[in-house]
C-alpha cells in the first residue's frame, strides 16, 4: 500500500538550533517527493521537491531534504531554526502521469514544529 | 505572483443546506485537486481533474458531493445536502508537473 509516515507528531526546538523532520514512504513506483509547510489558518506552501538527480535538494526558507532510496526516507533539515519556522510540515509522495502532468499526492499526517525563544 | 484563489474563505451553514465552494487555479495549470483537511483524518484527496476531465473522485461521498470544472479558470465543489460531519477546511490545489500549489482554503462549518 502507498503511504507516508511522519513519526513525530510534535517537535519543539530552540531558536538557532538545527532541525530534522523525518519522513518515510512506501510507494510502488518511482516516487516524487515533496515537503510542504502550513502556517495556522493558511494553505500549504511548497518548500521543496525531489524528482530525480542529486539526492540533496534545496528549498525555500533555508530548508533542504535528502532522499535516501535504501531507507525509503526523505528527511527535511534546517541548520538554524527561526521563530517564524513554527508551523506544521507535511511530507508527500506522488507520481507523474503520462505526459508529465501532476498526479495526486499522498500526504503524511504532519509534524507540528514549535520554536522556543 | 500567481496564486490559487478560493471563495468563500469561511462558510457557516445549517445542516441540509447546499454549499458551493469555488476555486480559480493558476493560469496554465492543467491539473486541479480538491482536498479536505480535518484534525482526525488529516489531508484527504476528494477529487482531481486534468484538462478539466475528472480523473479520480473516489475520495468523495458520491451521494452528496459533486465536483466540476465548467471551464479552465473555475473549479467547483458542491455539497448537497450538507451535514455536520462535513465541517472541515477544503483546499483546492493546481499543478502542471512541478508540484501542487494550494489555495488558502474554505473553512466550512455545518451546524
Amino acid at each position: 500500500a502507498q503511504s507516508v509516515t511522519q513519526p513525530d507528531i510534535h517537535i519543539t526546538v530552540s531558536e538557532g538550533a538545527s532541525l530534522e523532520l523525518r519522513c518515510n514512504y512506501s510507494y510502488g513506483a518511482t516516487p516524487y517527493l515533496f515537503w510542504y509547510v502550513q502556517s495556522p489558518g493558511q494553505g500549504l506552501q511548497l518548500l521543496l521537491k525531489y524528482f530525480s538527480g542529486d539526492t540533496l535538494v534545496q528549498g525555500i526558507k533555508g530548508f533542504e531534504a535528502e532522499f535516501k532510496r535504501s531507507q525509503s526516507s526523505f528527511n527535511l533539515r534546517k541548520p538554524s531554526v527561526h521563530w517564524s519556522d513554527a508551523a506544521e510540515y507535511f511530507c508527500a509522495v506522488g507520481a507523474m502521469n503520462y505526459g508529465g502532468s501532476q498526479g495526486n499526492l499522498i500526504f503524511g499526517k504532519g509534524t507540528k514544529l514549535s520554536v522556543k525563544p | 505572483d500567481a496564486r490559487v484563489t478560493q471563495t468563500p474563505r469561511h462558510k457557516v451553514t445549517e445542516m441540509g443546506q447546499e454549499v458551493t465552494m469555488r476555486c480559480q487555479p493558476i493560469l496554465g495549470h492543467n491539473t486541479v485537486f480538491w482536498y479536505r483537511q480535518t484534525m482526525m483524518q488529516g489531508l484527504e484527496l476528494l477529487a482531481y481533474f486534468r484538462n478539466r476531465a475528472p480523473l479520480d473522485d473516489s475520495g468523495m461521498p458520491k451521494d452528496r458531493f459533486s465536483a466540476e470544472m465548467p471551464d479552465a479558470t473555475l473549479a467547483t465543489l458542491k455539497i448537497q445536502p450538507s451535514e455536520p460531519r462535513d465541517s472541515a477546511v477544503y483546499f483546492c490545489a493546481s499543478g502542471l508537473g512541478g508540484g501542487q500549489y494550494f489555495g488558502p482554503g474554505t473553512r466550512l462549518t455545518v451546524t
